[in-house]
């Protein structure tokens, strides 16, 4: 069955830390990734995606991911966490086929500590 | 101009009731959805339409109904509501399968009273 599986489902660290949000994803065949970022009542906003071109992705907001084949992973970090960067996490993956479907992660709550 | 709207926003109403959300989208693409996001975050795709045609139907009451007049607009009828259904639903439209992600909606959050 395809799906995405994020370990940990609440993260917290200081500000200025480093950022690690685990992604994992069960395929034999890569499939296109991404990560979304929900902020409080706002809906999910596309942060990077990963689409074979390039290992390590950088996206929006300094955050990028790193695409692991032999993991079978997509890890989401930012060197140093902001304030702002509190809110939902989110992984996806979506694979070739006619319905194209986005199946996401269960989420991770990321809390940045002053 | 946002791309992906729906209305309302917010939506209170009894169990029993009749509701309906709509969607509209100015990007141009070809597919959407509307997915549930339960109490716990958790996002479900509920169903999808492309140009129009239902493409994912998934294991959702019939008492959910989308409709699609256009590929533009995709709306989300419940009938006979009730409490479990209460959740932020999110509409969303892509480019037909492929490498792009999706664009989302901000969300209408129904409550069931």
């Amino acid at each position: 069955a395809q799906s995405v599986t994020q370990l940990g489902s609440h993260v917290s660290v200081s500000e200025g830390a480093l950022v690690l949000l685990r992604c994992n994803y069960s395929s034999s065949v890569p499939p296109y990734l991404f990560w979304y970022v929900q902020y409080p009542n706002q809906g999910l906003q596309l942060l990077l995606k990963y689409t074979s071109a390039a290992t390590l992705v950088k996206g929006i907001n300094g955050f990028e991911a790193e695409f692991k084949k032999s993991e079978t992973s997509f890890h989401l970090t930012k060197p140093s966490a902001h304030m702002s960067d509190a809110a939902e996490y989110f992984c996806a993956v979506r694979y070739s086929g006619n319905t194209g479907k986005l199946i996401f992660g269960q989420g991770t709550t990321l809390q940045v500590k002053p | 101009d946002t791309a992906v709207s729906q209305t309302p926003k917010y939506l209170v109403t009894q169990m029993g009731n009749d509701k309906s959300i709509k969607c509209e989208q100015n990007l141009g693409h070809d597919t959407m959805y509307w997915y549930k996001q339960d109490s716990k975050k958790f996002l479900k795709i509920m169903f999808s339409y492309n140009n129009k045609e239902l493409i994912i139907n998934e294991t959702v009451p019939n008492r959910f109904s989308p409709k699609s007049p256009d590929k533009a607009h995709l709306n989300l009828h419940i009938n006979s509501l009730e409490l479990g259904d209460s959740a932020v639903y999110f509409c969303a439209s892509s480019p037909p399968a492929g490498t792009d992600g999706y664009t989302f909606g901000s969300g209408t959050r129904l409550t069931v009273v």
